[in-house]
């Protein structure tokens, strides 16, 4: 079963605007780690933001904030104020508890557009 | 303080050759995790080494092979080389294994196998 589902294979979003990234999740541990990478056309995995399961608040990086909605299985990424340099792809991943591998979704595409 | 490093950056092999590829992790980080990333597949876990041992092992054929080394870096080897193994190689590195440790990922190697 897949563990990390991100459902929109690409978006658009206009510079200067907020967008959502989805991403929802499958574990029936109780302690996990939900992590957002970006991914410029260079390669490079790059560390956004990190949410713990057992954390009250939403994580907030700058301009990304991370909607955590444990009840629904849900981390969605949220950038605000989007710029042209954000355009990349976007990996959800999830690592639970124990001796368990960091596990990525497919990713999503943004593109900014001016 | 500088990031992970990966070396070659490039790398072009001919079917049933073997590869050698090194990750230097961000200092003080002692856990290294290699991942291969292919656009059908996407993003898949292959090892994951902390204190010089394996802690964990994804789903690939005996023919992947890897190793850390005291001063925490690590290297991959693929043996007998298939065509399907063309793919980029990503390093990652983080302080500690588990949860609530964020992953540092490196450029990269993109392997081309002829």
């Amino acid at each position: 079963a897949q563990k990390i589902t991100q459902t929109q294979p690409g978006m658009f979003v206009q510079e200067k605007e907020a967008v959502t990234l989805d991403c929802t999740y499958d574990t029936s541990d109780p302690s996990y780690g939900l992590f957002w990478y970006k991914q410029p056309s260079s390669g490079e995995m790059i560390f956004l933001i990190y949410q713990g399961s057992y954390d009250q608040q939403n994580a907030t990086e700058g301009r990304y904030s991370l909607n955590f909605q444990k009840a629904r299985k849900s981390a969605n990424l949220v950038i605000s104020a989007s710029q042209l340099g954000d355009s990349a792809m976007y990996f959800c991943a999830m690592r639970e508890l124990g001796n368990t591998p960091l596990v990525f979704g497919k990713g999503t595409r943004l593109s900014v557009i001016a | 303080k500088a990031g992970v490093t990966q070396t070659p950056r490039y790398l072009i092999k001919t079917r049933g050759q073997q590869v050698t590829l090194s990750c230097s992790p961000i200092s003080g980080h002692r856990s290294v995790s290699w991942y291969q990333q292919t656009p059908g597949q996407g993003l898949q876990f292959l090892f994951e080494y902390f204190s010089e041992t394996q802690r964990n092992k994804g789903n690939f054929p005996g023919r992947f092979s890897g190793r850390q080394f005291s001063n925490s870096r690590s290297e991959m080897n693929v043996s007998t080389l298939e065509l399907g193994d063309s793919a980029l190689y990503l390093c990652a590195s983080s302080f500690g294994t588990g949860d609530s440790y964020e992953q540092y990922f490196g450029p990269g190697t993109r392997l081309t196998v002829t």
